[in-house]
């Protein structure tokens, strides 16, 4: 079955500094993948849709500069919260598709960010 | 923004019981799926049904859609305590490959 693999599950970081979560698919490849965030007991909103080899597409309220995409290959995307600040601790969450239209989407474990 | 808004927010029933979630939504959709998610992790794929379907099954899953009343269901039998989860239903619109989440139910299942 598809498989999604995203790295860190856990990661605490200072004010001001970068993190970077990354996204694979390990047995598929995926020319688009999603970026969510999750608060707790919530829902996931839509960061952001990550394009293989074009530039991200963001949803509206999302900052480019603040979260970076980069889909360099059919196989990863990336997430970088650049500059981080306490609100943007969250559960961060990749998904990918074999295909564009009525499959499901594979999921990624998710990444605690926590930012002190 | 989020499309889908689903009923209950939370559910708690006893093992063995049938749990039934609702969920609707706003736009015309290619097709709808439902996810499951245990407390801090990833989401699981649990069931896609397409627009021009009412009703699927998948083992003790039974998922309906009325494109009508732009709703749908997720019933599932014989509750089990490790279906202990969070459901949340998601749309993916016509045209568009990205999916928008419901605001999810919260079960509980009571041993």
């Amino acid at each position: 079955g598809a498989v999604v693999s995203q790295h860190p599950s856990r990661v605490i970081c200072k004010s001001g500094t970068s993190v970077k979560i990354e996204c694979r698919s390990l047995d598929f490849q995926a020319t688009t993948m999603f970026w969510y965030r999750q608060f707790p007991k919530k829902s996931l909103m839509l960061m952001a849709t990550s394009n293989e080899g074009s530039k991200a597409t963001y949803e509206q309220g999302v900052e480019k500069d603040k979260f970076l995409i980069n889909h360099a290959s059919l196989t990863l995307s990336t997430l970088t919260v650049t500059s981080a600040h306490p609100e943007d601790s969250s559960f961060y969450i990749c998904s990918a598709s074999r295909t564009a239209i009525n499959y499901g989407y594979t999921f990624g474990s998710g990444t605690r960010l926590t930012v002190v | 923004s989020q499309q889908g808004e689903e009923d209950p927010q939370a559910l708690s029933i006893q093992e063995g019981e049938n749990a039934t979630m609702n969920c609707s939504y706003k736009t015309s959709i290619n097709n709808l799926q439902w996810y499951r998610q245990n407390s801090g992790r990833g989401l699981v794929h649990l069931i896609l049904i397409r627009s021009n379907e009412r009703e699927k099954h998948s083992g003790r899953l039974r998922v309906t859609l009325d494109t009508s009343k732009k709703s749908s269901s997720l019933l599932i039998t014989a509750s089990r305590a490790a279906d202990t989860a969070s459901y949340f239903c998601a749309t993916a619109r016509q045209g568009a490959q990205k999916l928008v989440f419901g605001q999810g139910t919260r079960l509980t299942i009571n041993p």
